[in-house]
């Protein structure tokens, strides 16, 4: 149980354009979801929260207005990353959690090269 | 100084070994404590899930808690090569969804 999955695991694409990555929770209902860029060989860094159907809380320095975070259900989520600029290209994982549980499931990740 | 601190490694260990990963922290408020493994290119995969002080055990995993010494540790029993991978601590408050990581420790198993 607790599977979430991420779509698409890899994507390229050029400097000016806007990229969705899409996260699911496939057998549990996900009332928090959240959404995190990893670097080579460093740990998690939180982007933004999401609660469904309110807007998302962003971390301090993170651009919401790049990083456009919906979450219209309780399954699903999607993260835009728009107008990419190489200084983008990361390892892009969200996770997601239920009511009452501080744990968190994680997607397998989409790393995102910006070109 | 960090809310979590974890040794990044490498740790290296022969097939069989016991591995010991631990935490630090600060924030006496914490009261979750998870351990994430995290294999090369992709998401973490949660291992194990504590609250409060004590042990918890699952198969050859054990998840140890010690809030008074604000420490916590994964010991592996008989370490396999597939063990190889990063181990991420995570802890949370009580009032909080947000998880904080731990740097994660690589650890490695040889044959």
């Amino acid at each position: 149980g607790a599977v979430v999955s991420q779509h698409p695991s890899r994507v390229i694409c050029k400097s000016g354009t806007s990229v969705k990555i899409e996260c699911r929770s496939l057998d549990f209902q996900a009332t928090t979801m959240f959404w995190y860029r990893q670097f080579p060989k460093q740990s998690l860094m939180l982007m933004a929260t999401s609660n469904e159907g309110s807007k998302a809380t962003y971390e301090q320095g993170v651009e919401k207005d790049k990083f456009l975070i919906n979450h219209a259900s309780l399954t699903l989520s999607t993260l835009t990353v728009t107008s990419a600029h190489p200084e983008d290209s990361s390892f892009y994982i969200c996770s997601a959690s239920f009511a009452g549980g501080n744990e968190q499931y994680f997607g397998p990740g989409t790393r995102l090269t910006v070109t | 100084q960090k809310e979590v601190e974890q040794d990044p490694g490498p740790l290296s260990v022969p097939e069989g070994a016991i591995v010991s990963l631990n935490c630090t922290y600060s924030n006496s408020a914490f009261q979750y404590f998870m351990w994430y493994r995290q294999y090369s290119r992709k998401g973490p995969e949660l291992l194990m899930y504590t609250y409060s002080s004590g042990n918890k055990e699952d198969g050859r995993f054990t998840a140890q808690v010690d809030k008074s010494s604000k420490y916590i540790s994964l010991f592996i029993r008989d370490s396999q090569p597939s063990d190889s991978a990063t181990y991420l601590c995570a802890m949370s408050p009580y009032n909080t969804d947000k998880l904080i990581f731990g740097t994660g420790t690589r650890l490695q198993v040889f044959p």
